[in-house]
């Protein structure tokens, strides 16, 4: 079976600071792994994901995750974040033996302070 | 091209009742699938459809059920509501589910169950 566990579930860091929300799944076969955003009283948004091939995967607006097969990690980061990437972030996963289906982390709701 | 749409945007039930929630996914996606978003307990995977069946079924009782219809779009229903039922449901859709194969999800705007 697999699972997501994301460390924070919240974090508050300001404007134009680096961030990194944390992200540790578990699963026994080979795993595509999923960043999702979520705005304020609006469904998910996929922001990256990892399906094979290069481990960091990046979004067009800055964000960059990397897939860390060892220590079973896809932690998300951005150098500089701006007050609008105030969301809440989940971490998914699946496998190649569950269909399509995801399973989600618990979620970080970042916040960003001016 | 349209995105994924949900109706209702918001509900309000009162317990015992029954609350239906539709789905109508991107054009030429065949697979649907129901998650439901309760305060406290993240996102859960309720439900799979693709080409009108039933793939697959997360860990919720029986009074959580549903239909995809021949033109792809779904409903859900959830019978003899309890207070817990309250939740933001989310429907996403993609191309055929295969499995070993993964295809991506687009979600909707979700629907807000609210149970008195």
């Amino acid at each position: 079976a697999q699972s997501v566990t994301q460390l924070d579930s919240q974090v508050p860091v300001f404007e134009e600071a680096p961030v990194e929300l944390r992200c540790n799944y578990s699963s026994s076969v080979s795993v595509y792994l999923f960043w999702y955003v979520q705005y304020p009283n609006q469904g998910l948004q996929l922001l990256l994901k990892y399906l094979s091939g290069s481990t960091l995967v990046k979004s067009i607006n800055g964000f960059e995750a990397e897939f860390n097969k060892s220590q079973t990690s896809f932690h998300l980061r951005k150098p500089s974040v701006h007050i609008s990437d105030t969301a809440e972030y989940f971490c998914a996963v699946s496998d190649s033996n569950a269909g399509n289906m995801l399973t989600f982390g618990g979620g970080t709701r970042l916040m960003v302070k001016p | 091209e349209a995105g994924v749409t949900q109706s209702p945007t918001h509900l309000i039930k009162t317990r015992g009742q029954q609350a239906t929630l539709r789905c109508s996914p991107i054009s030429g996606h065949t697979s649907v699938y129901w998650y439901q978003q309760a305060l406290g307990l993240g996102l859960q995977f309720l439900l799979w459809y693709d080409e009108g069946e039933e793939r697959n079924r997360g860990n919720f009782p029986p009074r959580f059920s549903g239909r995809q219809f021949p033109n792809y779009s779904s409903e859900l229903n959830v019978n003899a509501l309890e207070l817990e039922d309250s939740a933001l449901y989310l429907c996403a859709s993609s191309g055929t589910g295969v499995w070993g194969i993964y295809n991506e999800q687009f979600f909707g705007p979700g629907t807000r169950l609210t149970v008195l």
